[in-house]
């Protein structure tokens, strides 16, 4: 099946620096990816979908000025949180949506898990 | 109506129980749903696809009732391996859209 890869699967960093996450699809076109962020013991929520060569989509509630969301070509998008503060620790997934026959299935990153200290 | 609400478990069961989760969800012109496991700490992975009344794939079997907007997810002669947490998910906007995640409904299944 397709395959979606996220680096890097865990980060630490300190408050108030920048961290940058990618998304990539190793094996098909992806012109719309989708960024989730998900809390301890809780679901997936969407953040902001991101679309190749124009700015991304993103969710009420969430800060586009926090959350950068670049999708710079077909097959790669980045999700750089500035100014980290330790309530953005969390972990991070994208996916990308690839047609498999007649139906579109998500695959998902193997996600980034964020602490921020 | 949340756009997706499932059942909050945790569902505690025996292995070789037969157990079953629902979920309701608010668009009525949704076409398409999927169910998807989650292990912890894990990326979530499809599980069944759901795109008529219903899906079936050897011990696992997907319901879909259009009217009252909920599905269903039956597991038979659950395994320890089974356990893990499920998320009902429904793309918004049409089946190229987002996909909104359930809260997810976490299953335990014991020896």
């Amino acid at each position: 099946g397709a395959v979606v890869s996220q680096h890097p699967s865990w980060v630490i960093c300190k408050s108030g620096t920048s961290v940058k996450i990618e998304c990539r699809s190793l094996d098909f076109q992806a012109t719309t990816m989708f960024w989730y962020r998900q809390f301890p013991k809780q679901s997936l929520m969407l953040m902001a979908t991101s679309n190749e060569g124009s700015k991304a989509t993103y969710e009420q509630g969430v800060e586009k000025d926090k959350f950068l969301i670049n999708h710079a070509s077909l097959t790669l998008s980045t999700l750089t949180v500035t100014s980290a503060h330790p309530e953005d620790s969390s972990f991070y997934i994208c996916s990308a949506r690839a047609r498999q026959g007649g139906n579109t299935e998500a695959f998902f990153g193997q996600g980034t898990r964020l602490t921020v200290v | 109506r949340k756009e997706v609400e499932q059942d909050p478990g945790p569902f505690n069961v025996p292995e070789g129980a037969t157990v079953a989760f629902n979920c309701t969800y608010s668009n009525s012109a949704s076409q398409s749903f999927f169910w998807y496991r989650q292990d912890c700490r894990k990326e979530p992975k499809l599980l069944m696809s759901v795109y008529s009344s219903g899906n079936e794939d050897g011990r696992f079997t997907a319901q879909l009732n259009r009217a009252s907007q909920y599905i269903s997810l039956l597991i038979r002669d659950s395994k320890l391996s089974d356990s893990a947490t499920y998320l009902c998910v429904v793309p918004r906007g049409g089946s190229q859209g987002n996909l909104i995640f359930g809260k997810g409904t976490k299953l335990s299944v014991k020896p």
